[in-house]
C-alpha cells in the first residue's frame, strides 16, 4: 500500500543537539510538506518542496532545515537554534501543489526536550 | 498571514444528532478549500477539496458547502455516530502555487 512513513514516532533531544526527523513517501508525489502542531494551535507550515532539489520556507522556518535530494524523501532537521522544539511534527505530500489535490499525511513524530 | 478561522473550537453531541461547523477564510484570496478529519492516534484524512462558489460535496453522512464570495464553508454531519469523533480541520489555499493555511480545527465528541 502507498503511503507516508514518518520515523521515529517519539524522539527525545538534549539541549544543543540537532535531530533529524525522517519522512518517506511511495505515492510518487511531487510536493512534500512539514508542519508543526502545538497545543491549541492549528498546523503551521515549516518548509515545503514542490519538486526535487527545491524547497521553500513556510511561516515558521527559523531553526529548521530540510533537503529534497530524492522525490521520496524530505527529512527535517531541528537545529539547536530552534528555541522551543517540543511539538508534534507532521509530514504530508500531494501530487502537486496546485491542481486541487488533497494532502496525504504521515502519523507524526513527537519531539521532546530532555 | 492568511487567517482561517474555525468555530466552534469544540462541541459534544449525542449519538444520532446532526451537527455542523464553520470555516471562515478571506474571500479576496481564494483558490481552494480543504476539509480533513483527524482521529486520535491516526493521521489526518482528506474529506473534500472544493473550489467553486456554491459547490456542495457529500461523503456518506458528511457533506460540505462553499461560499467563496463571503468566505465561508460549512461541514455537516447527519446522524452523528461515536466513530465521527475527531478533530475536523479546514484549510484554505490562496492561489494554485501556494501551500495550504490551516485553521485550528473543531473537536467533535459524539456521546453514545
Amino acid at each position: 500500500d502507498g503511503g507516508i512513513t514518518q520515523s521515529p514516532k517519539y524522539l527525545f533531544r538534549k539541549e544543543g543537539q540537532n535531530v533529524t526527523l525522517s519522512c518517506e513517501q511511495n505515492l510518487n508525489h511531487d510536493a512534500m510538506y512539514w508542519y508543526r502542531q502545538d497545543p491549541g494551535q492549528g498546523l503551521r507550515l515549516i518548509y515545503y518542496s514542490q519538486i526535487v532539489n527545491d524547497f521553500q520556507k513556510g511561516d515558521i522556518a527559523e531553526g529548521y532545515s530540510v533537503s529534497r535530494e530524492k522525490k521520496e524523501s524530505f527529512p527535517l532537521t531541528v537545529t539547536s537554534a530552534q528555541k522551543n522544539p517540543t511539538a508534534f511534527y507532521l509530514c504530508a505530500s500531494s501530487l502537486r501543489t496546485g491542481e486541487n489535490q488533497p494532502q496525504h499525511f504521515g502519523d507524526g513524530t513527537r519531539l521532546s526536550i530532555l | 498571514i492568511l487567517n482561517v478561522e474555525q468555530s466552534p473550537q469544540s462541541l459534544h453531541v449525542q449519538e444520532g444528532d446532526s451537527t455542523n461547523f464553520t470555516c471562515s477564510f478571506p474571500s479576496s484570496n481564494f483558490y481552494a478549500l480543504h476539509w480533513y478529519r483527524w482521529e486520535t492516534a491516526k493521521s489526518p484524512e482528506a474529506l473534500f477539496v472544493m473550489t467553486l462558489n456554491g459547490d456542495e460535496k457529500k461523503k456518506g453522512r458528511i457533506s460540505a458547502t462553499l461560499n467563496t464570495k463571503e468566505g465561508y464553508s460549512y461541514l455537516y454531519i447527519k446522524g452523528s455516530q461515536p466513530e465521527d469523533s475527531a478533530t475536523y480541520l479546514c484549510a484554505s489555499q490562496p492561489s494554485g502555487n501556494t501551500p495550504l493555511v490551516f485553521g485550528k480545527g473543531t473537536r467533535l465528541s459524539v456521546i453514545a
